[in-house]
């Protein structure tokens, strides 16, 4: 069955950086973009980009251009969403996605919990 | 960051119609595919409705997406008290190049 299983929560000082993990099974990895969404506490969801697992190609939104990397190793099946010059407003919830051929987010990953805090 | 407005909240009693609307404009509901998630407490999101009014294999027909102009809406028959969730609405929106997410509704079942 299709699995996105996500690295651990993780706590940060301001102005440091954060790379989370998103181990996917049970599909073809480079058959299918992976997409990164977050949401702050109490607050809706916010795309942040994909990335395509074949190519590497990446698609930012725009808020988060300079500061987000999105890679990938296809070895190991792996997407990973690096933010970087951490603000306490980024702290949330980051979840991994996998969009389908209808572009749905059809399969989530169960969320990793990225606190920034001095 | 939401483009796309949504009621912050709805509510209906156990075999009740609820209906939540999605507003958003001519760069994104109007012109692509509209998307339904729902998010119960303390869970990933979970895709509803996808391409405007199709169900996912194992989405029960209780759970309805229509589109019209610059708007759609979600509607849920029936409903229960497991329907008790956040609903999100999603679409792209060509002047972002980017998918947009509702600010999403939180219904409740009385």
């Amino acid at each position: 069955q299709v699995q996105l299983v996500q690295s651990g929560a993780e706590v940060r000082k301001p102005g440091a950086s954060v790379k989370v993990s998103c181990k996917t099974s049970g599909y073809t990895f480079t058959d299918y973009y992976v997409h990164w969404v977050r949401q702050a506490p109490g607050q809706g969801l916010e795309w942040m980009g994909w990335i395509n697992p074949n190519s590497g190609g990446t698609k930012y939104a725009q808020q988060f251009k300079g500061w987000v990397t999105m890679t990938r190793d296809t070895s190991i099946t792996t997407a990973y969403m690096e933010l970087s010059r951490l603000k306490s407003d980024d702290t949330a919830m980051y979840y991994c996605a996998r969009s389908n051929i209808e572009d749905a987010f059809d399969f989530w990953g169960q969320g990793t919990m990225v606190t920034v805090s001095s | 960051q939401s483009v796309l407005t949504q009621p912050p909240s709805a509510s209906g009693t156990p075999g009740q119609r609820v209906t939540i609307s999605c507003s958003g404009s001519n760069s994104n509901v109007a012109s692509n595919y509209v998307y339904w998630y729902q998010q119960l407490p303390g869970t990933a999101p979970k895709l509803l409705i996808y391409r405007n009014n199709q169900r996912p294999s194992g989405v029960p027909d209780r759970f309805s997406g229509s589109r019209s102009g610059t708007s759609a809406s979600l509607a849920i028959s029936g409903l229960r008290s497991e329907d008790e969730a956040d609903y999100s609405c999603a679409a792209w929106d060509d002047s972002l190049s980017g998918y947009v997410f509702g600010t999403g509704t939180k219904v409740t079942v009385l």
